[in-house]
């Protein structure tokens, strides 16, 4: 199986910076990937499909790129609501794997 | 809107079997599929596998094959997850979600279904 991996694991940051979090594949899976939002006690939300796709109705100050093994998912301006888990997704060979997911909390 | 509702928590004993449902709305139930996710307590995501709601074709985890099977009821656009010969590891909250091939994101879930496992 492909494995994912975040880094990092945890930050703290404030409202109105901007955060990137970084998802790495074992081996390269084209853009195949999403980046979920989970807060406590919810199921996932997708935000962004095929590397850089944003799901329709998520705001527009998130954003993801990359491609092969190394992609980003990038906050632009931090607002109270985004303090959440963010997980990527490969979808590129079975099974289906996630990364360990990222911690955004507040600073 | 498309909604995916799952059936309510469960207490099972370890050896013993649990089914959850996962019935959907919203949009046309045999033009996708539903894979089932699973979360430990304070852990991450791990896919448990995918059943065509179309012609019934199902894609198990490797780890869980010949613990779980996947089944459809196309007449109430409903999914099941039957999870047999529960271990306490098996504690987890269990999702739903849609998923059109079985190797693909996920565009809506389930709001969950906390499953314990304890004697």
């Amino acid at each position: 199986a492909i494995r994912m991996t975040q880094s990092p694991s945890s930050f703290s940051a404030s409202t109105g910076d901007r955060v990137t979090i970084t998802c790495r594949a074992s081996q390269g899976i084209s853009s195949y990937l999403a980046w979920y939002q989970q807060k406590p006690g919810k199921a996932p939300k997708l935000l962004i499909y095929a590397a850089s796709t944003l799901q329709s109705g998520v705001p527009s100050r998130f954003s993801g790129s990359g491609s092969g093994t190394d992609f980003t998912l990038t906050i632009s301006c931090l607002q109270s609501e985004d303090f959440a888990t963010y997980y990527c997704q490969q979808y590129y060979s079975y099974p289906g794997t996630f990364g360990q997911g990222t911690k955004v909390e507040i600073k | 809107q498309v909604q995916l509702v799952q059936s309510g928590a469960e207490v099972k004993k370890p050896g013993a079997s649990v089914k959850v449902s996962c019935k959907a709305s919203g949009y046309t139930f045999t033009s996708y599929g539903i894979s089932w996710v699973r979360q430990a307590p304070g852990q991450g995501l791990e896919w448990m596998g995918w059943i065509s709601a179309y012609n019934g074709n199902t894609n198990y985890a490797q780890k869980l094959q010949g613990r779980v099977t996947m089944t459809t009821d196309t007449s109430t656009s409903t999914a099941y997850m039957e999870l047999r010969s529960l271990r306490s590891d098996d504690t987890a909250v269990y999702y739903c979600a849609r998923d059109s091939t079985g190797l693909n994101y996920f565009d809506y879930w389930g709001q969950g279904t906390l499953v314990t496992v304890s004697s």
